[in-house]
């Protein structure tokens, strides 16, 4: 039962670099999420998917991008990395208003 | 802005305690109130959820109570143990969209 799979679990980029996370699940859900997790933050919206093809803003989308590649995988992309994004990220998937699976998260810093 | 209001940040207690944490949320479209639970290098995972129709809902030792015309909703841990020590996260969600809140870290005390 892999669930919410996320890769890479660690990375450390310089300011300025480019990198993409990957998610996929093997739940059949429609819905696909990532979130940002930072101290005294929260888990923070940058993006949502709710069906294959089609991607929305969540509450922090500046500096990344999305790509719904088919139902299974949703995909985050930092174009050029920054300080700021230090961060653990989390991707997750749900069923409509259902329950949502969270990945493992990937720990990513900047420097 | 904020949508989900998390309070307090940290909490203490003995075991055998009933931890309280609370939450508000703004906006009245929202639908569905799930808690989550997260473990040091972990990712959250649902504990227990509500929806607006009902009041109150219990699994096991951990309650949700709901105040629809308040807007807020509280989780109760019922004779908390040292493996209840997690951040707990409260959410709250409409169609597609789920917004959380910022988190409590609860330490449980033997």
């Amino acid at each position: 039962n892999a669930g919410v799979t996320q890769t890479p679990k660690f990375q450390v980029l310089k300011t300025g670099q480019s990198m993409t996370l990957q998610c996929a699940q093997d739940m059949n859900h429609n819905s696909m999420y990532w979130y940002r997790q930072d101290p005294g933050m929260g888990l923070r919206l940058i993006y949502y998917s709710a069906s294959e093809g089609t991607t929305d803003k969540g509450e922090v989308p500046n500096g990344y991008n999305v790509s719904r590649l088919n139902k299974r995988e949703f995909s985050l992309r930092l174009e050029s990395a920054a300080p700021s994004q230090t961060s653990v990220y989390f991707c997750a998937s749900r069923f409509r208003n259902t329950e949502a699976f969270f990945g493992q998260g990937t720990r990513l810093t900047v420097v | 802005q904020q949508q989900v209001k998390q309070s307090p940040q940290s909490l203490i207690v003995q075991k055998g305690g009933i931890p309280i944490i609370n939450c508000a949320y703004e906006n009245t479209a929202f639908d569905y109130f799930p808690w989550y639970q997260q473990f040091p290098g972990k990712g959250p995972a649902l504990l227990i959820a509500i929806r607006p129709d009902v009041s109150e809902k219990k699994e096991g030792r951990f309650t949700i109570s709901f105040n629809k015309s308040a807007k807020q909703f509280s989780l109760h841990i019922m004779d908390s143990q040292p493996g209840d020590s997690a951040t707990y996260f409260c959410a709250a969600s409409r169609g597609n969209d789920m917004r959380f809140g910022a988190g409590t870290r609860l330490t449980v005390k033997p």
